[in-house]
């Protein structure tokens, strides 16, 4: 979906914070956005989701914009374990939208 | 308590042979989900079940593409006459309920 986009490749220092963005123009009032991360030759693992408010777990942090149509990742401190690409993506009806993702360097 | 499991890993075959693949789900678990992920590409929305109908197809890439689900569980999807550009890992997932997907390891599919 040419609508869901995210950079291409981001850094970090290690045990620095990072923020994932992700902008979903055509997202509707009932689809939550979901974050999925991937790491090399594994299938994508969940991380977070969220509707309208910004939502915390033990993996990472989203915040969701107002009108809904970007919304952020957030790891609070990045360690080398979460270099990996990290999908958002959005369920319309019966399709499901990953981003083309953003992959993670995270720097000792 | 066990994944979501695909077979085969790896399949390697023929320009123009049929290939089956297969997805078992998470017990209990109605929604499933099948990608395509091409090598350094992001995921391809295939198709998606809710218990064994598929209301929207339209994301199979070409009518050599089909996928079935029985029993509510396994799921295979059956590409006719491959093709070198099918060559790519698909991946399955499984939902309890549409929202959060538990996604396999992939199969593999190298196309000669």
């Amino acid at each position: 979906d040419a609508k869901t986009t995210q950079p291409n490749s981001m850094e970090s220092n290690e045990e620095e914070p990072v923020h994932l963005p992700c902008n979903h123009s055509t997202i509707s009032g009932t689809d939550y956005i979901h974050w999925y991360r991937q790491l090399p030759s594994q299938g994508p693992e969940y991380v977070i989701h969220g509707l309208t408010s910004n939502v915390n777990n033990r993996m990472a942090s989203l915040a969701i914009a107002e009108d809904r149509k970007s919304s952020t990742l957030i790891l609070h401190r990045a360690t080398l374990r979460d270099a990996a690409v990290y999908y958002c993506e959005k369920t319309s009806y019966d399709k499901v939208i990953f981003g083309p993702g953003t992959s993670l360097s995270v720097i000792p | 308590g066990a994944g979501v499991s695909q077979s085969p890993s790896n399949k390697v075959t023929e320009k123009g042979k049929d290939v089956e693949l297969r997805c078992d789900p998470i017990s209990g678990h109605t929604a499933l989900y099948w990608y395509r992920q091409s090598l350094g590409q992001g995921l391809e929305f295939l198709i998606y079940f809710q218990g064994n109908s598929a209301p929207d197809k339209s994301g199979l890439p070409s009518d050599r593409f089909s996928a079935e689900r029985t029993g509510g569980s396994v799921s295979t999807l059956t590409i006719q006459r491959t093709q070198q550009e099918d060559s790519a890992v698909y991946l399955c997932a499984s939902s309890p309920g549409g929202n959060i997907q538990y996604f396999g390891a992939g199969t593999r599919l190298s196309v000669l």
